[in-house]
């Protein structure tokens, strides 16, 4: 079975930094894009950034460049979203999802994870 | 930037009824790039339709998905209760490299 396991909510003050984790099972890792996708409370669905674990090949959104920092350790089947510097604007549920190879010709995201809540406030 | 266009915002249905969703792209978008989703309130999305007209695994065929070019919709042939929900489109495109519609909200009439 496929899952796609996010590390617990945080709660975090302003100018904190913060890693939160995505942990994919039961299917092959490095075979996969893992995507980051934002939702802000009562909002939509934005697409923030892409990693490929298989060569770390990443992609990022222009909207989110610069502000997080997608990686993933593929010995451990774990995707990471960091930030350096949390702002209250960052608060929002965060989802990681799984993503066929580019090869396929497809764009979707298959599989999500459970989402990982950050809460920003002083 | 293609834009992703849902309509209506908010649909209100009985069940059993037929609930038809639209998505219109401010560009033209491959039809192997559109893709709906599923969200129900405290859950992650949920992949039902891919390629535009593909069902993912496992989603019954009471959706289904058709459209090309800028327009692309979403039919529900019979809405049953747990059904209500948001539904959303996405598609990949020029940077950023994807992006969703704002959602259409499905409720119970």
């Amino acid at each position: 079975e496929v899952q796609l396991v996010q590390s617990g909510a945080e709660v975090k003050k302003p100018g904190e930094s913060l890693k939160i984790s995505c942990k994919g099972s039961g299917y092959s890792f490095t075979s996969y894009w893992i995507g980051w996708v934002r939702q802000m409370p009562g909002k939509g669905l934005e697409w923030m950034g892409i990693i490929y674990p298989g060569d770390s090949d990443t992609r990022y959104s222009p909207s989110f460049q610069g502000q997080v920092t997608i990686s993933a350790d593929k010995s451990i089947s774990t995707a990471y979203l960091q930030w350096s510097s949390l702002r209250a604007s960052d608060t929002a549920m965060y989802y990681c999802a799984r993503h066929p190879k580019f090869s396929s010709g497809f764009r979707y995201f298959d599989y999500w994870g459970q989402g990982t809540l950050v809460t920003v406030s002083s | 930037e293609i834009v992703l266009t849902q309509s209506p915002g908010t649909l209100s249905l009985s069940p059993g009824e037929r609930a038809t969703l639209s998505c219109r792209a401010s560009q033209s978008v491959s039809s192997s790039y559109l893709a709906w989703y599923q969200q129900k309130p405290g859950q992650a999305p949920r992949l039902l339709i891919y390629a535009a007209s593909s069902r993912a695994t496992g989603i019954p065929d009471r959706f289904s998905g058709s459209g090309s070019g800028t327009d692309f919709t979403l039919t529900i042939s019979r809405m049953e209760a747990e059904d209500f929900a948001v539904y959303y489109c996405q598609q990949y495109g020029s940077s950023p490299e994807y992006t969703f519609g704002q959602g259409t909200k499905l409720e119970i009439k």
